[in-house]
């Protein structure tokens, strides 16, 4: 079973459009995140989830929303794509330090491929 | 702020060459996380090592070792005896000990030709 599963992989769509990417964790873990790599592959968060409620917002432009409707889901929608949406998104999730020697590692889904054309 | 630095931007050896990647970090905090991760062709991004700042052993995992050296913020990471399947881009990263959320460096590609 994949840990973290985000779907769709690949995603081709006109710019204008409203696009969605759903994500799941089968971790148990209670902090989940959205990551973007861009074309020179730079890894930067967006978004981190804590028990469904927001606690990192880093200044993603509001064409960008994260629903949380439950601590093993968070999907990213994301409205009026444009051209320098192209990148890769990644999902992950993670645990508090708390919670023992694996807390706080953060496991990232398999990458979703947005192309904007 | 905190700031990850991998200065080697790309790496190519040959297969059964030793390779380090070097990791310079910077943070105000006193106890964080660094790790590495693994980029694979495929794209994934696969997780390799944590460490905690408090803990400056050295750990050897196979043909992967990192050295953690905290008067110098590095975290080096060694592959031993190189394979063509390690070809990869690298990634160091930091975060606090609150653990939400990863700085990343920029990555290092590594090929490794047969």
């Amino acid at each position: 079973d994949t840990a973290v599963s985000q779907t769709p992989k690949y995603l081709v769509t006109q710019m204008g459009n409203d696009k969605s990417i759903k994500c799941e964790q089968n971790l148990g873990h209670d902090t989940m995140y959205w990551y973007k790599q861009d074309s020179k592959k730079f890894l930067k968060i967006m978004f981190s989830y804590n028990n469904k409620e927001l606690i990192i917002n880093e200044t993603v432009p509001n064409r960008f929303s994260p629903k949380s409707p439950d601590k093993a889901h968070l999907n990213l929608h994301i409205n009026s794509l444009e051209l320098g949406d192209s990148a890769v998104y990644f999902c992950a999730s993670s645990q508090p330090s708390a919670a023992g020697p694996a807390g706080n590692t953060i496991y990232f889904g398999e990458g979703s491929w947005l192309t904007v054309v | 702020a905190q700031k990850v630095t991998q200065a080697q931007t790309e790496i190519s050896v040959v297969e059964k060459e030793d390779v380090t990647l070097d990791c310079v970090y910077e943070t105000r905090d006193t106890t964080y996380y660094l790790f590495w991760y693994k980029q694979p062709p495929s794209g994934e991004l696969v997780f390799l090592i944590r460490r905690n700042s408090f803990d400056e052993q050295n750990e050897i995992s196979g043909r992967y070792s990192w050295n953690f050296q905290k008067s110098t913020s590095s975290f080096n990471f060694t592959i031993t005896a190189s394979q063509v399947v390690d070809s990869a881009v690298y990634f160091c990263a930091l975060s606090s000990w609150a653990g939400n959320m990863l700085t990343f460096g920029g990555g290092t590609r590594l090929m490794v030709k047969p």
